[in-house]
C-alpha cells in the first residue's frame, strides 16, 4: 500500500525544537521529493520546503530559513522535519507530502495524515 | 515571491455546476494543481497538470486555465463535494519553491 505514515502528536514549550518523521512505503522512497506543509487551526496550507531523498538536497521557504531542517534515512525510507526555536504561532498540523516536479508543474499526489504540534508553556 | 488568490467562499446548489478560481502571476508559466480537504483530513489531489485527474477522482472534477487564472470546475456538485479547495503552483520568482492559494470553502446547498 502506497502511503506516508507520520509520527504522533507533540507538545513542546516555546524555544524548544520538534522533529516529525514521515515513513514512506509502497513505492521507491528515493524516486520522489518529500515536501512539508503545515496548517494552523482554521487556516490555509503553508508550504515549508522540500527534500530530495536521493541526494539529500533541500530547499526551504524563506519564512523558515534558519529554523527548519529536513533530513532523511534512506535505509528505513523515512524523512524528517525539524523545526527549532518554536513559538506559539508554530502550533499547527504538519503534513509530509510526496512531490511530483516537472517543467510546468509541481504537485503533491500523496499526503501523510498529519502530525499535530502544539507549542505551549 | 508569487501569490495565489482564491475567493474565500463559494456556494452551489446540489447538482449544479460551480467554478472555483485561483489567480496569480505564476499561473502564466505553470499549471495549477487542486486539492480537496475535508474537516479533520489531509488534502487530496483532485486535478494536476493541464487537466488530469488522479485515479479515483470523479470525472465531474475538471481544470482549466487562461492567462493568470486557473479554474476548478465541478459539474453536477454532490453533497460530498462540500470541502475546502486549495490551488498551488510553482513559484515564478526563480526560486525552486511552491506557493498555495488561501483556499475556498465550498458549500453545497
Amino acid at each position: 500500500q502506497v502511503q506516508l505514515v507520520q509520527s504522533g502528536a507533540e507538545v513542546k514549550k516555546p524555544g524548544a525544537s520538534v522533529k516529525v518523521s514521515c515513513k514512506a512505503s509502497g513505492y521507491t522512497f528515493t524516486s520522489y521529493d518529500i515536501n512539508w506543509v503545515r496548517q494552523a487551526t482554521g487556516q490555509g496550507l503553508e508550504w515549508m520546503g522540500w527534500m530530495n531523498p536521493n541526494s539529500g538536497n533541500t530547499g526551504y521557504a524563506q519564512k523558515f530559513q534558519g529554523r527548519v531542517t529536513m533530513t532523511r534515512n534512506t535505509s528505513i525510507s523515512t524523512a524528517y522535519m525539524e523545526l527549532s526555536s518554536l513559538r506559539s504561532e508554530d502550533t499547527a498540523v504538519y503534513y509530509c507530502a510526496r512531490g511530483v516536479v516537472a517543467t510546468k508543474h509541481w504537485y503533491f499526489d500523496l499526503w501523510g495524515r498529519g502530525t499535530l504540534v502544539t507549542v505551549s508553556s | 515571491s508569487s501569490e495565489l488568490t482564491q475567493d474565500p467562499a463559494v456556494s452551489v446548489a446540489l447538482g449544479q455546476t460551480v467554478r472555483i478560481t485561483c489567480q496569480g502571476d505564476s499561473l502564466r508559466s505553470y499549471y495549477a494543481s487542486w486539492y480537496q480537504q475535508k474537516p479533520g483530513q489531509a488534502p487530496v489531489l483532485v486535478i494536476y497538470g493541464k487537466n488530469n485527474r488522479p485515479s479515483g477522482i470523479p470525472d465531474r472534477f475538471s481544470g482549466s486555465s487562461s492567462g493568470n487564472t486557473a479554474s476548478l470546475t465541478i459539474t453536477g456538485a454532490q453533497a460530498e463535494d462540500e470541502a475546502d479547495y486549495y490551488c498551488n503552483s510553482r513559484d515564478s520568482s526563480g526560486n525552486h519553491h511552491v506557493v498555495f492559494g488561501g483556499g475556498t470553502k465550498l458549500t453545497v446547498l
